[in-house]
């Protein structure tokens, strides 16, 4: 069975530094995409990035780039430069096989201090 | 990017009602969506993956007699909660598929309370 586990419920992070947001993930089917989505208290669900199983390279879009380690199965996003409005909460997600069926983790609420 | 809406974007009703949700993909054709329940501070759970032309498919736990789902077009899949209950209070969130992609677009989401 497939599964995402993100284990830090609450992060800090002061203004204009980096953060990593954990997420790790278990599934046997070799073809999957890993993504990252932010959730701002609207509720809305804004796609940052994404990360397919067989990519030879760390996706990267803009402040935001994914650290994948596929041997360790991990996916953590690592925000760089913070700012105000990254306070958020952050979900990690996978998808699988040809379902295109999304599987979320706990979810990591960030906040950026001043 | 692709656009998703969701309407309503909040509903209050009485306990015993069906409410209707609308998922609408404004610039795409969608064979398929998703729906997803998310209660407060916690994750988003699958609900069901809605098919155009066909039955949808839902996850374990998930009563079909009480969330119907039509996806009638490949625009348009509708959610109905029926006999809604306090316990049915939630974020309802859509998705939509791209065909030929993995990029999953989501609606705004629907915030139903069942009084």
């Amino acid at each position: 069975a497939q599964k995402i586990t993100q284990t830090q419920p609450g992060m800090f992070v002061q203004e204009k530094e980096a953060v990593t947001l954990d997420c790790t993930y278990d599934t046997s089917d070799p073809s999957y995409g890993l993504f990252w989505y932010k959730q701002p208290s609207s509720g809305e669900m804004i796609f940052l990035i994404y990360q397919g199983s067989y990519d030879q390279q760390n996706a990267t879009e803009g402040r935001y780039s994914l650290n994948f380690q596929k041997a360790r199965k991990s996916a953590n996003l690592v925000i760089s430069a913070s700012q105000l409005g990254d306070s958020a909460m952050y979900f990690c997600a996978m998808a699988w096989g040809n379902t295109g069926k999304l599987i979320f983790g706990q979810g990591t609420t960030l906040q950026v201090k001043p | 990017g692709a656009v998703v809406s969701q309407h309503p974007s909040r509903v209050i009703c009485k306990s015993g009602t069906s409410v209707k949700i609308e998922c609408r993909s404004l610039d795409f054709q969608a064979t398929t969506m998703f729906w997803y329940r998310q209660f407060p501070k916690q994750s988003l759970m699958l609900m069901a993956t809605s098919n155009e032309g066909s039955k949808a498919t839902y996850e374990q736990g998930v009563e079909k007699d009480k969330f119907l789902i039509n996806h009638a077009s490949l625009t348009l899949s509708t959610l109905t909660v029926t006999s809604a209950h306090p316990e049915d209070s939630s974020f309802y969130i859509c998705s939509a598929r791209a065909p030929g992609t993995t990029s999953q677009y989501f609606g705004p989401g629907t915030r139903l309370t069942v009084l």
